[in-house]
């Protein structure tokens, strides 16, 4: 089956700095990439997700990036805010099969 | 759109009774809902898959008779933990799926078992 790893278990950056997750797979079918954000006592929230014919996606202050030959992806967060900290999840996922998450990553944004 | 939520969000319950958690998608109609549990600190862990009208598919380690699953709509799936010990104790989310690729979760349900 597939999997996902995810770095950094913990990230501490400045208010206003950039953050950056990297998840890797191994299944080369897998073809839809989601990153999650989830809040301490609540459910997980998708904030971006990429599909394996696009490289790159941006949504204001998010962007994902893919790399399928090299089987990785990349969440990045500009301009950080403390209202970002939070613990974030990336997944990868084969049409009509199950999710696969990663470790999580907790990000705190120090003001 | 795509609302899915949780009933109840937490819940105390005495050693050797059944929960029942609902899951509902609000605004779309889900052919699939999934129910994941999560520990501390840990990423979700699927449980079972259902698909409605069918019966669950569950996920290696995880007692059917012990987590029951039932999608009886499009829109509402169910988990009942049966005869509950303290180790079910532990926050359960699902998510649903309109066919797509996305899927959206539900905000959780806290399950505390004494």
């Amino acid at each position: 089956g597939e999997n996902v790893e995810q770095h950094p278990s913990t990230l501490s950056v400045q208010e206003g700095d950039s953050a950056v997750i990297k998840c890797t797979y191994s299944d080369s079918a897998s073809n839809y990439f989601p990153w999650y954000k989830q809040e301490l006592g609540k459910g997980p929230q998708l904030i971006i997700d990429i599909r394996s014919n696009v490289g790159e996606k941006k949504d204001q202050r998010i962007a994902v990036t893919l790399n399928k030959t090299a089987k990785h992806f990349s969440l990045h967060i500009t301009e950080t805010q403390p209202e970002d900290s939070a613990v974030y999840f990336c997944a990868a996922r084969q049409t009509g099969n199950q999710f696969y998450f990663g470790t999580g990553t907790s990000l705190t944004v120090i003001p | 759109g795509a609302v899915v939520s949780q009933h109840p969000s937490w819940v105390i319950c005495k050693s050797g009774t059944s929960v029942k958690i609902e899951c509902r998608s609000l605004d779309f109609q889900a052919t699939t809902m999934f129910w994941y549990r999560q520990f501390p600190k840990q990423s979700l862990m699927l449980m079972a898959t259902s698909n409605e009208g069918s019966k669950a598919t569950y996920e290696q380690g995880v007692e059917k008779d012990k987590f029951l699953i039932n999608h009886a709509s499009l829109t509402l799936s169910t988990l009942t933990v049966t005869s509950a010990h303290p180790e079910d104790s532990s926050f359960y989310i699902c998510s649903a799926g309109q066919g797509g690729s996305e899927q959206y979760f539900g905000p959780g349900t806290r399950l505390t078992v004494t």
